[in-house]
């Protein structure tokens, strides 16, 4: 089990690139989430799916798009890209039984700067 | 926004030192409290959760409790060692949105060998 996956690791971008990051599970989890992590600011949620083909909005989801097409993959899109999207990006999963109380698995993380 | 609190903000203390830190959040519409583990270079890990006023949990040398009247828990680390050195993260997932969790910003715990 490799649990949950991201690609890529790192990543630079100049101002107005596009660019996508792959979050993968392969724990038949069905909710998965996008957060970002700024310094002193913890984990803010970007977006999140409650099962394939769902998604909906977090906290801070301007200037991001999300997909899941697939249950096991959830897609985070940056359009335009801007330096303020110069952050940590981890994806996370949980199991349906009850997501108040269930863990949240994340993955390595990765990391965006945006020139 | 509903604000998650954590106190203080940063803590350095000497191995063996025993320590706590708090995590405040909304008492009303409560439904569950989460504490993750968060080493660098690593992803948070689980520790636990709790859904009762007055629930503790311990996992070793580390323990927690939880205050959903006054919207409050603590987590204990008895006798820190320096693999205690982490970022530790609390989230509060609410009663008519318990499909996501909002998290705090986390106590940075150094101890010092």
């Amino acid at each position: 089990n490799a649990g949950v996956t991201q690609t890529p690791k790192f990543r630079v971008l100049k101002t107005g690139q596009s660019m996508t990051l792959l979050c993968a599970q392969d724990m038949n989890h069905e909710y998965m989430y996008w957060y970002r992590q700024d310094p002193g600011m913890g984990l803010r949620l970007i977006h999140y799916s409650v099962g394939e083909g769902t998604t909906a909005k977090g906290e801070v989801p301007d200037g991001y798009n999300v997909s899941r097409l697939k249950k096991q993959n959830f897609l985070l899109g940056l359009e335009s890209a801007a330096p303020s999207q110069t952050s940590v990006y981890f994806c996370a999963s949980s199991d349906l039984a009850d997501t108040g109380t269930d863990t949240q698995y994340f993955g390595p993380g990765t990391r965006l700067t945006v020139l | 926004i509903l604000n998650v609190e954590q106190s203080p903000q940063s803590l350095h203390v000497q191995e063996g030192d025993s320590t706590n830190f708090t995590c405040s959040f909304p008492s009303s519409n409560f439904y569950a409290l989460h504490w993750y583990r968060w080493e660098t270079a690593k992803s948070p890990e689980a520790l636990f959760v709790m859904t009762l006023n007055g629930d503790e949990k311990k996992k070793g040398r580390i323990s927690a409790t939880l205050n959903t009247k006054e919207g409050y828990s603590y987590l204990y680390i008895k006798g820190s060692q320096p693999e205690d050195s982490a970022t530790y993260l609390c989230a509060f997932a609410m009663k008519t949105s318990y499909d996501k969790v909002i998290f705090g910003p986390g106590t940075s715990l150094s101890v010092i060998p």
